[in-house]
Parts: structure tokens; sequence; C-alpha cells
């Protein structure tokens, strides 16, 4: 089946600081890729969605100019915290649409702690 | 959206086979009901999907409702491997965004 890779898949840093985090659809082209973030006991809640070669479109709520998303290329996408605070605090997992079967396929996941 | 409801939690003996119902009365007739499961610290990962007849693969079988508005997720043999949380969703077809919202889910026990 189709994987999708996603790096780190941990990471502390400190407040103020800024985080990116990769996601490649390894073996497929990904036209749509999206974001989620998940807090402890919680469900996955999309941030944006990434289309390659264009500007990402955010859910409500979700600040773009914090979480910058960059979609250059068929298989990669990435999303970078920007100023890092504490409560950004979160389990990030990315997933890629797979056009052949239209199943999403789900990145392992980037835990992202910030001190 | 369309939403779902599915009960909070449910547990199970290893080797027996576990039924996780989804109710979703405002199903549209473009709506596919995916399933998708979450194992601990893991990303997501796709179980199965229909939209009208039952369906079958290696992870497990979805049973569809003639009336559409509730399916059931069956797991012929629940294994320790198969405790997870299990979202079922609805997805509009001719939509072109792809968009998938999670609910809650169930989270499955699985017992030795």
């Amino acid at each position: 089946g189709a994987v999708v890779s996603q790096h780190p898949s941990r990471v502390i840093c400190k407040s103020g600081t800024s985080v990116k985090i990769e996601c490649r659809s390894l073996d497929f082209q990904a036209t749509t890729m999206f974001w989620y973030r998940q807090f402890p006991k919680q469900s996955l809640m999309l941030m944006a969605t990434s289309n390659e070669g264009s500007k990402a479109t955010y859910e409500q709520g979700v600040e773009k100019d914090k979480f910058l998303i960059n979609h250059a290329s068929l298989t990669l996408s990435t999303l970078t915290v920007t100023s890092a605070h504490p409560e950004d605090s979160s389990f990030y997992i990315c997933s890629a649409r797979y056009t052949e079967n239209e199943k999403l396929f789900f990145g392992s996941g980037t835990q992202l702690s910030v001190l | 959206d369309a939403k779902t409801t599915q009960p909070n939690s449910m547990e199970s003996n290893e080797e027996e086979p576990v039924h996780l119902p989804c109710n979703h009365s405002t199903i549209s007739g473009t709506d596919y009901i995916h399933w998708y499961r979450q194992l601990p610290s893991q990303g997501p990962e796709y179980v199965i999907h229909g939209l009208t007849s039952n369906v079958n693969n290696r992870m497990a079988s979805l049973a569809i409702a003639e009336d559409r508005k509730s399916s059931t997720l069956i797991l012929h043999r629940a294994t320790l491997r198969d405790a997870a949380v299990y979202y079922c969703i609805l997805r509009d077809s001719p939509r072109g965004d792809y968009k998938l919202s999670f609910g809650a889910g169930t989270t499955v026990t699985v017992r030795a």
C-alpha cells in the first residue's frame, strides 16, 4: 500500500523557536495533503488542507501565520510551527490523498513538546 | 458534514468477533461510509469503506443497513493488535476536497 513518511517523530523545543515537520508520500504523488492536530485523549482536528503549488486552506480558528504550510512538490508538504509556545504542544499528523483509490494515508505523527 | 454516533468504548476477548456499530441517520445519498483506526501513538490507518453494499477485505467486514442510517464494522477474530480507536466517518463523494472530519470514535480493548 501507499506509504506516508512523517519526520521527525518527536521534537522538543524551547518557547519562541520554530519547528518544521515534514510529510512525504514515498511511492505516490499527492496533490492534496492534510494536517491534523490531536491533543491527549481527544480526536483529530483538521488544521489545514495543503494543495501542491497553491496556498493552503486553513480551517476556522487556525492561525495561518503561526502554522506555515508549504507544498512545493507532489511528494512533500511541510508544516512550520512559528514562535512555538507551550500551548502548541500536541501530536501533529499529516495525511495524503491517494487518487488511485481515493483513500487517505497517514503519517505516523510528530509529538511536539514546547518547554 | 453528516454526523456519526459511535459508542465510546467496547471490550472483546482475543480471537472473538467484534461488532462496532455506527449510526448516521442524516446520511445523504452520495455519502460513503469510511472506517479508520488509530493505534496508540500512531497516525490513523484505513480499514474499509462502502456506499450501499456490504464490503469485505483482509482487515474487516462492513455491514450497511438497507436504509443506510447505520452500519457495523466487524472484526472477525480480534487480536491484541486490534486494540485501537475506531472512527466511522462519512465522506461526500462528489466533493473535491476529500476532507475527513473525525469524531470521538470507539476505543476497542482486547483482552488476552
